[in-house]
């Protein structure tokens, strides 16, 4: 099946700063990424939908200047956490549509710790 | 509003026993439905999707599943569970273009 890596897998960062999280399609190009969101022993809950040259939808509750998201070409999304506090931390997933199917492919996953 | 559920949190399995996961979906169109699997720490691997055609998808790890439209069921099953299937299942289902919906999960224990 189609390929999702993202990166950094894990990051700890101090309260305030801001990090980077980026998912990137390996082997295709998908003009529509997700981002999730998994808290401990809970199933995914969607961020936002990532378009490529537009910007992103975000669902209620989550706030776009807080969680950036950059969908620059057909093989890269980026999400940024702004100003992050103990709160955000979590496990964020991407996902991208994988060519003429409707199917989904994840990414592995980056955990992210904020002290 | 389109949802996904999946009835039991939690299932303890003997190893080489058969597994069945439950997993119902909402009325609308036809959905496309997936079965994902996520071990500890992980991210999610896809095991078999449904989109139309036979009723009866293959996936991989030797599992299967059984869209029946009359119960609005996509429960995944396996005839023999060996202790690394041990892990959180997920069903989720899509209409169109738009994110997957999915159920909350069902939590996979193996014991020998």
């Amino acid at each position: 099946g189609a390929v999702v890596s993202q990166h950094p897998s894990r990051v700890i960062c101090k309260s305030g700063t801001s990090v980077k999280i980026e998912c990137r399609s390996l082997d295709f190009q998908a003009t529509t990424m997700f981002w999730y969101r998994q808290f401990p022993k809970k199933s995914l809950m969607l961020m936002a939908t990532s378009n490529e040259g537009s910007k992103a939808t975000y669902e209620q509750g989550v706030e776009k200047d807080k969680f950036l998201i950059n969908h620059a070409s057909l093989t890269l999304s980026t999400l940024t956490v702004t100003s992050a506090h103990p709160e955000d931390s979590s496990f964020y997933i991407c996902s991208a549509n994988g060519g003429l199917e409707e199917t989904q492919y994840f990414g592995p996953g980056t955990r992210l710790l904020v002290l | 509003a389109q949802s996904v559920t999946q009835p039991d949190i939690h299932i303890t399995v003997s190893e080489g026993a058969s597994l069945e996961l439950r997993c119902n979906y909402s009325y609308g169109a036809t959905p496309y439905l997936f079965w994902y699997v996520q071990s500890p720490g992980q991210g999610l691997q896809l095991l078999l999707k449904y989109f139309s055609g036979d009723t009866l998808v293959q996936g991989i790890k030797g599992f299967e599943a059984e869209f029946k439209r009359s119960q609005s069921s996509f429960n995944l099953r396996k005839p023999s569970v060996h202790w690394s299937d041990a892990a959180e299942y997920f069903c989720a289902r899509i209409s169109g273009n738009t994110p997957l919906v999915f159920g909350k999960g069902t939590r996979l224990s193996v014991i020998a």
